[in-house]
């Protein structure tokens, strides 16, 4: 199947300081890219939606100031978090799919476990 | 919000034994996927059943889905101990938004 890259898998950050997730489609282009995030022991909640080329729709209660993200290249999404805090903390995983062309699959990166200290 | 539930939310069998979860959901489907996740990694996708099929195998699992109830079943034959996981359901709906959204999971224990 169709490989996401997620990098990094592992990152730790103080306080306050921001972090940059990166999410590559490797070998199909990813026209529509997908945000969430899992706390420890419980499910993956979406946080956002977001479309080559396009701002990103967010989720009830994600705060788009806190969590940045750009979609500017069919292979790669960013989500950036802002001024991170401990509560941040958690494990965050990108999928992408390719729509151009009517329904397909979509595909998981391996997802980014956050420490903010 | 999640659109599926989940239950058992965790389950604890002994290997050999057979292992089945249920998956419930909210809204009309394009089809529905289950996917494993070992504790602190990422997802393992095991297998996908369109909306208009019933049952599907692959190897030890089983899959069945029925549309009229708004939910699927995965079931897991012979387990062994490396099925230890978390095991998600996931609809991927019949919507021009065509985010995919999670269930609750069931945690998975297989006892040696």
């Amino acid at each position: 199947g169709a490989v996401v890259s997620q990098h990094p898998s592992r990152v730790i950050c103080k306080s306050g300081t921001s972090v940059k997730i990166e999410c590559r489609s490797l070998d199909f282009q990813a026209t529509t890219m997908f945000w969430y995030r899992q706390f420890p022991k419980k499910s993956l909640m979406l946080m956002a939606t977001s479309n080559e080329g396009s701002k990103a729709t967010y989720e009830q209660g994600v705060e788009k100031d806190k969590f940045l993200i750009n979609h500017a290249s069919l292979t790669l999404s960013t989500l950036t978090v802002t001024s991170a805090h401990p509560e941040d903390s958690s494990f965050y995983i990108c999928s992408a799919r390719d729509l151009a062309g009517g329904y397909t699959e979509a595909f998981f990166g391996q997802g980014t476990r956050l420490t903010v200290v | 919000s999640q659109q599926g539930e989940e239950d058992p939310q965790a389950l604890s069998i002994q290997e050999g034994e057979n292992a089945t979860m249920n998956c419930s959901y909210k809204t009309s489907i394009n089809n529905l996927q289950w996917y494993r996740q070992n504790s602190g990694r990422g997802l393992v996708h095991l297998i996908l059943i369109r909306s208009n099929e019933r049952e599907k195998h692959s190897g030890r699992l089983r899959v069945t889905l029925d549309t009229s109830k708004k939910s699927s079943s995965l079931l897991i034959t012979a387990s062994w101990a490396a099925d230890t996981a978390s095991y998600f359901c996931a609809t991927d709906p019949y919507s021009s938004a065509s985010k995919i959204i999670f269930g609750s999971g069931t945690r998975l224990s297989i006892r040696p």
